[in-house]
C-alpha cells in the first residue's frame, strides 16, 4: 500500500468519536478558507468554506471554526465515520481574483471501525 | 453529471524521456488547473488556465514542462525531459469561473525511474 502517512500528522479516532483536524495559517490577510478531504487513489474534494467575516461555519456533520487572532483553523468531524477515513487539507486563496488555491500539508485521519 | 476525465491513471518512464497527460474538465467550467502533489504532501498549482488563456503559470517549470488549453476544453500537460523529483501525481481540476471551489479528477500517477 501506499505510504503517504509517513510524513503526514496523523490523527486515529475510533468509530463514532469527534474528530478534531487543525490547521495554522500564515497570511493575515487571508479572507477564505476551505477544507479538502482526499480518500487514498483520488483527487481532493470540497468539504466546507468559511469567510473571515465568520467565526464557525456548520455543514452536514462537518463544522469549521476559525480564530483570526492566532490565524488558526480547525475541521470538526462529529460521529466520525470509516469513510471518513483520509487526507484533510486546509486552503487558503495565493491571490485575490485569479481563485489561486494555496494547500497545507494535510492530516490524515485513521478511523477504526 | 461528469467529473473531471485525466488519463494515464498511471505512467512510468524512465528519466529524460518525454511523457504527457490529458484532462477533461467538467462541461462548462472556465477555470483549470494544473496541480502536481509529490508523497505526502499538498496539491502544489503548476498552471491555471481562465478558457484558453494562462492567468498563473509562476510554479510550472518552464524549461521542462509546457501545458496547453487550446480550444478552452481539454488541457495537456508535458513534461520533456523527465527528471526523478517529477514522481509524483499530477491533478487536473476544474471550476466555474473565478471559483474557489475546484473539482478534481484522480490524477495521473507519475513514476520516473
Amino acid at each position: 500500500g501506499e505510504s503517504v502517512g509517513l510524513h503526514l500528522p496523523t490523527l486515529s479516532v475510533q468509530e463514532g468519536d469527534n474528530s478534531i483536524i487543525n490547521c495554522a495559517y500564515s497570511n493575515s490577510a487571508s479572507d477564505y478558507f476551505i477544507w479538502y478531504k482526499q480518500e487514498s487513489g483520488k483527487g481532493p474534494q470540497f468539504i466546507i468554506d468559511i469567510r473571515s467575516n465568520m467565526d464557525k461555519r456548520q455543514g452536514q456533520r462537518v463544522t469549521v471554526l476559525l480564530n483570526k487572532t492566532v490565524k488558526h483553523l480547525s475541521l470538526q468531524i462529529a460521529a466520525t465515520q470509516p469513510g471518513d477515513s483520509a487526507v484533510y487539507f486546509c486552503a487558503e486563496p495565493k491571490d485575490s481574483g485569479y481563485s489561486t488555491l494555496t494547500f497545507g500539508k494535510g492530516t490524515m485521519l485513521l478511523v477504526s471501525p | 453529471e461528469a467529473g473531471v476525465a485525466q488519463s494515464p491513471r498511471y505512467k512510468i518512464i524512465e528519466k529524460r524521456q518525454s511523457v504527457a497527460f490529458w484532462c477533461n474538465p467538467i462541461s462548462g467550467h472556465a477555470t483549470l488547473y494544473w496541480y502536481q502533489q509529490i508523497l505526502g504532501q499538498g496539491p502544489k498549482l503548476l498552471i491555471q488556465f481562465q478558457n484558453n488563456g494562462v492567468v498563473d503559470d509562476s510554479q510550472l517549470p518552464k524549461d521542462r514542462f509546457s501545458a496547453e488549453r487550446l480550444k478552452g476544453v481539454d488541457s495537456t500537460l508535458k513534461i520533456q525531459p523527465a527528471k526523478l523529483e517529477d514522481s509524483a501525481v499530477y491533478l487536473c481540476a476544474s471550476a466555474v469561473s473565478r471559483s474557489y471551489e475546484q473539482y478534481f479528477g484522480p490524477g495521473t500517477r507519475l513514476t520516473v525511474t
